[in-house]
C-alpha cells in the first residue's frame, strides 16, 4: 500500500540553527500538507501546498518557515532559525484532491535544545 | 471558540463493549474525517464522510450535516483499540484540516 515516508524519525537541534524536514508523499497526489502537534495539544495546520506553489498557510507559518517541492517527489520544510517552541511532532500529508482522504506520514519529532 | 469539539475526552471500556465518540463542529465543512493517533504519533485514516455512514470492519462512523454532528462506533472492542481517535473536518472554503483535540481511548482486557 502506498504511504507517505518522512525523514528522519527524530531531530535534536539547538536553539537558532537551521532545520529541513523531508516527507515523500504518495506518487500520483497533487496536495500536500505540513501539521504540527506539539505534546499533549492538538494537531494545528502549518500550511497547504498545490501545483507547486503554497495555496494555504496559518499564522505560525511565518518568515522563519518554508516550504520546496525541490524535484517533483520531495517535499520540504524547513525551519531557519529554530526556536524552543518548535519543539513538537511534525507531520506531512498527502491527499489526491483538495477534499480526499488524507495520508499522513509517521511524523518527525523535532526537539529544539 | 474551538471549530471542532469531541466527547468525551478520555473514555475507559472493558474489552467487548460498544464505544462511542462523538464531534459537533461549528464551521461549514465539505467533508469530515475520522483518524486514528497510536502512543508512537504515526495518525491513520479510518473514514472521510460527507453525508450518511459508513462501516469498516468493527468500526462505524455517521455524520448529520443539518446536526453538525458526527460519531464513531466501535462494536465488540479489543485491547488493540487502544489510542487516541481525532475528529478533523476539511473547511467548506480552504484547503486544510481543522483537527479536534482528540478522545483517547483505552479498552482493558
Amino acid at each position: 500500500e502506498p504511504e507517505v515516508t518522512q525523514t528522519p524519525s527524530h531531530q535534536v537541534t539547538q536553539m537558532g540553527q537551521e532545520v529541513i524536514l523531508r516527507c515523500v508523499p504518495i506518487s500520483n497526489h497533487l496536495y500536500f500538507y505540513w501539521y504540527r502537534q506539539i505534546l499533549g495539544q492538538k494537531v494545528e495546520f502549518l500550511v497547504s501546498f498545490y501545483n507547486n506553489e503554497i495555496s494555504e498557510k496559518s499564522e505560525i507559518f511565518d518568515d522563519q518557515f518554508s516550504v520546496e517541492r525541490p524535484d517533483g517527489s520531495n517535499f520540504t520544510l524547513k525551519i531557519r532559525s529554530t526556536k524552543l517552541e518548535d519543539s513538537a511532532m511534525y507531520f506531512c500529508a498527502s491527499g489526491a484532491g483538495r477534499v480526499a482522504e488524507a495520508f499522513f506520514g509517521q511524523g518527525t519529532r523535532l526537539t529544539v535544545v | 471558540k474551538n471549530e471542532v469539539e469531541q466527547s468525551p475526552q478520555n473514555l475507559t471500556a472493558q474489552e467487548g463493549e460498544f464505544i462511542t465518540i462523538n464531534c459537533s463542529y461549528s464551521v461549514g465543512i465539505s467533508a469530515l474525517h475520522w483518524l486514528q493517533q497510536h502512543p508512537g504519533g504515526g495518525i491513520v485514516s479510518l473514514f472521510m464522510l460527507s453525508s450518511g455512514k459508513k462501516k469498516h470492519g468493527r468500526l462505524i462512523a455517521t455524520i448529520n450535516i443539518q446536526e453538525k454532528h458526527s460519531s464513531l462506533h466501535i462494536t465488540a472492542s479489543h485491547p488493540r483499540d487502544s489510542a487516541v481517535y481525532i475528529c478533523a473536518v476539511d473547511l467548506e472554503y480552504g484547503n486544510k484540516l481543522v483537527f479536534g483535540a482528540g478522545t483517547i481511548l483505552r479498552v482493558k482486557s
